[in-house]
């Protein structure tokens, strides 16, 4: 029952550097989502992947991209890591778009 | 845009004892969904309860039910007999029904509970 699973929990970047969050899925859902989570803000909406080969930007895209590597895989991207970049970043995926979403636990990044 | 708002940034509630936690939205929409979200210190986002705008009922799961007042835009979560686990940080969240806007769940941000001895 591994439901969402991100890696890794916990980065270090410094500015300018890049690096990708995995995320995989085992519950055959068609769409996945990258949020991210800052204090007093609540979860905002980065990308998200209606079904696969899809991609749309969310709320908040600039300085990410993302890829859906196949059903089960959404990966995010930051090229060139900035400290506003300092977040908690979760995956999560659905059925569908109108049904509830279930998240991963999160990834901790810190941009120095 | 939709907005939603969680006015109580913290509660407390002891041990066996009821509480309700607050949260109205902002749509104009007539078809959407409302989610509690719980979200404990390992920051795992747990879904709590969901409710659809066009059913009437009160969704209820367990020890956790719902007051939603769809005229008043309000979708309050009541937690019965309180237990320590129920401590975590608890997000309301909204979902259009429409297929442009349904893939994004606007959060509030958020109400600490506490729960006590």
């Amino acid at each position: 029952n591994a439901g969402v699973t991100q890696t890794p929990k916990f980065q270090v970047l410094k500015t300018g550097q890049s690096m990708t969050l995995q995320c995989a899925q085992d519950m055959n859902h068609n769409s996945m989502y990258w949020y991210r989570q800052d204090p007093g803000m609540g979860l905002r909406l980065i990308y998200y992947s209606a079904s696969e080969g899809t991609t749309d930007k969310g709320e908040v895209p600039n300085g990410y991209n993302v890829s859906r590597l196949n059903k089960r895989e959404f990966s995010l991207r930051l090229e060139s890591a900035a400290p506003s970049q300092t977040s908690v970043y979760f995956c999560a995926s659905s059925e569908h778009l109108f049904t509830e979403a279930f998240f991963g636990q999160g990834t901790r990044l810190t941009v120095v | 845009a939709q907005t939603v708002t969680q006015s109580q940034p913290e509660m407390s509630v002891q041990e066996a004892e009821t509480v309700t936690l607050s949260c109205t939205y902002d749509t104009s929409e007539s078809d959407y969904y409302l989610f509690w979200y719980k979200q404990p210190p390992s920051r795992q986002m747990i879904l709590v309860i969901r409710q659809e705008a066009y059913k009437q009922q009160n969704a209820t799961e367990n020890r956790f039910s719902v007051n939603f007042q769809k005229a008043a835009k309000s979708f309050s979560l009541k937690i019965s007999d309180s237990q320590l686990g129920d401590a975590a940080m608890y997000f309301c969240a909204y979902r259009s029904a429409f297929t442009g806007t349904a893939s994004k769940l606007t959060f509030g941000t958020g109400t600490r509970l506490q729960v006590t001895l």
